[in-house]
């Protein structure tokens, strides 16, 4: 009974293709987020939505688009795939307000040849 | 400069060692500290919170926080292979905005 879904696992795509990843959580959690794990393990955060609104935009390239159809829901859609796009991606929740835990999925390894 | 910096390693020490990991921020207005650990191909998860300055112990676990030298620390005593894995600090402000240092690759050594 997985917390923190994310789907697929695994990417392998083309240049200048789009690809989505979808991610659910179970836990009654009021806020989302997406990270990005680059080759060197460094983590860093895209993304969040609290309560379906976004509260955290990072300087992501237009390409990518966050979409959160419900609060156990936040969906990642990325156009026009280029090679740097290859990482990690991983989503996570945490409870309403600030500093709080966050859990994570087991990542989404995409690769963009 | 990164607001957090954290040594990769890898850290390799036999089991039974003390080990310790470190973080250095350049944020005076971080105030929660984290350490997250990370196993291969799996997602972070929470190990030790502390909020502002002072020492927190869970088990063989350890977090230390300086605020004056924007300085953390996570001590593992009895190291056990079963904590080979990465490290992760992270420290936010009272924002949703989490940061994380780049990991620190531990291996314990049977």
């Amino acid at each position: 009974d997985t917390a923190v879904s994310q789907t697929p696992k695994y990417l392998v795509t083309q240049m200048g293709n789009d690809k989505s990843i979808k991610c659910e959580q179970n836990l009654g959690h009021d806020t989302m987020y997406w990270y990005k794990q680059d080759s060197k393990k460094f983590l860093k955060i895209m993304f969040s939505y609290n309560n379906k609104e976004l509260i955290i935009n990072e300087t992501v390239p237009n390409r990518f688009s966050p979409k959160s159809p419900d609060k156990a829901h936040l969906n990642l859609h990325i156009n026009s795939l280029e090679l740097g796009d290859s990482a990690v991606y991983f989503c996570a929740s945490s409870l309403s307000g600030p500093a709080g835990e966050l859990f994570f999925g087991e990542g989404s390894r995409l690769t963009v040849l | 400069q990164k607001e957090v910096e954290q040594d990769p390693g890898p850290l390799s020490v036999p089991e039974g060692a003390i080990v310790s990991l470190n973080c250095t921020y350049s944020n005076s207005a971080f105030q929660y500290f984290m350490w997250y650990r990370q196993y291969s191909r799996k997602g972070p998860e929470l190990l030790m919170y502390t909020y502002s300055s002072g020492n927190k112990e869970d088990g063989r676990f350890t977090a230390q926080v300086d605020k004056s030298s924007k300085y953390i620390s996570l001590f593992i005593r009895d190291s056990q292979p079963s904590d080979s894995a990465t490290y992760l600090c992270a420290m936010t402000d009272s924002s949703y905005k989490l940061i994380f240092g780049s990991g620190t690759r531990l291996l314990v050594r049977p």
